[in-house]
C-alpha cells in the first residue's frame, strides 16, 4: 500500500539554525500538507500546497517557514531560523484532490528538537 | 482554537465490549468529520469519515454517528480488540463554504482495550 514517507525521523538543532524536513507524498496525490503537534497539544495545520503554490496557510506559518517541491517526488518544509517553540512533531500529508471530503494520508512524522 | 473538542483524554474498556469515543464541535459550517487513529511514533491513520448531510456511517467494526443539532459526533468500536489501543483524533474539515480543506483536530482520546 502506498504511503507517505518522511526524513529524518528525528532532528536535533541549535536555536537559530535552519532545518529542512523532507517528505515524499503518495505518487498520484496532488495536494500536500504540513501539520505539527507540539508535545501535549493538538495536531495543528500549517500549510497546504498545490500546483507549486501555497493554497492556504495558518497564522503559525510565518516568514520563517517555507515549502517547496524541488522535484517530482519530494516536498520540503524549511524553517529558516529555528526557535525553541518550534520543537514539535511535524507531519506531512497528501491527498488526491483538495476537496474537503478527500482523505489526507499522513506520514510517520519528524520529531524536531530545538535546543 | 477550540472548534473541535474531545473532552475525555482517556478511555479504558474490556476486550469484546463497545468503545464509544466522543467529540464536540462549535463551527456549524464544517462539511466533513473524520476519525484518525494514532499509534506511538507513527502518523495519524485515517479510520472513518462522515459527511455533514448524513447521521451515520459504518465500516466493519467502526461506526460514526453525527448529531448536527447537538454539534456532536461519536465513534463506536464493536467489538473492541487490544489492537485498537491507540490515540483517537476527531477532525473536521470544509468550513468556510468548502473553501478550505485543512483539518482541525481535537486533542485526542487515548483508548486502552484490556484483554
Amino acid at each position: 500500500e502506498p504511503e507517505v514517507t518522511q526524513t529524518p525521523s528525528h532532528q536535533v538543532t541549535q536555536m537559530g539554525q535552519e532545518v529542512i524536513l523532507r517528505c515524499v507524498p503518495i505518487s498520484n496525490h496532488l495536494y500536500f500538507y504540513w501539520y505539527r503537534q507540539i508535545l501535549g497539544q493538538k495536531v495543528e495545520f500549517l500549510v497546504s500546497f498545490y500546483n507549486n503554490e501555497i493554497s492556504e496557510k495558518s497564522e503559525i506559518f510565518d516568514d520563517q517557514f517555507s515549502v517547496e517541491r524541488p522535484d517530482g517526488s519530494n516536498f520540503t518544509l524549511k524553517i529558516r531560523s529555528t526557535k525553541l517553540e518550534d520543537s514539535a512533531m511535524y507531519f506531512c500529508a497528501s491527498s488526491i484532490s483538495g476537496g474537503a471530503w478527500e482523505t489526507q494520508y499522513f506520514g510517520p512524522g519528524t520529531r524536531l528538537l530545538v535546543l | 482554537d477550540q472548534q473541535v473538542k474531545q473532552n475525555s483524554p482517556s478511555l479504558s474498556v474490556q476486550e469484546g465490549r463497545i468503545s464509544i469515543l466522543n467529540c464536540d464541535y462549535t463551527n456549524s459550517m464544517f462539511d466533513y468529520f473524520l476519525w484518525y487513529k494514532k499509534y506511538p511514533a507513527e502518523g495519524p491513520t485515517f479510520l472513518i469519515s462522515i459527511s455533514s448531510i448524513k447521521d451515520k456511517n459504518e465500516d466493519g467494526r467502526f461506526t460514526v454517528f453525527l448529531n448536527k443539532s447537538a454539534k456532536h459526533l461519536s465513534l463506536h468500536i464493536v467489538p473492541s480488540q487490544p489492537g485498537d489501543s491507540a490515540v483517537y483524533f476527531c477532525a473536521a474539515s470544509g468550513a468556510a463554504g468548502g473553501a478550505t480543506n485543512k483539518l482541525i483536530f481535537g486533542t485526542g482520546t487515548l483508548l486502552a482495550v484490556q484483554p
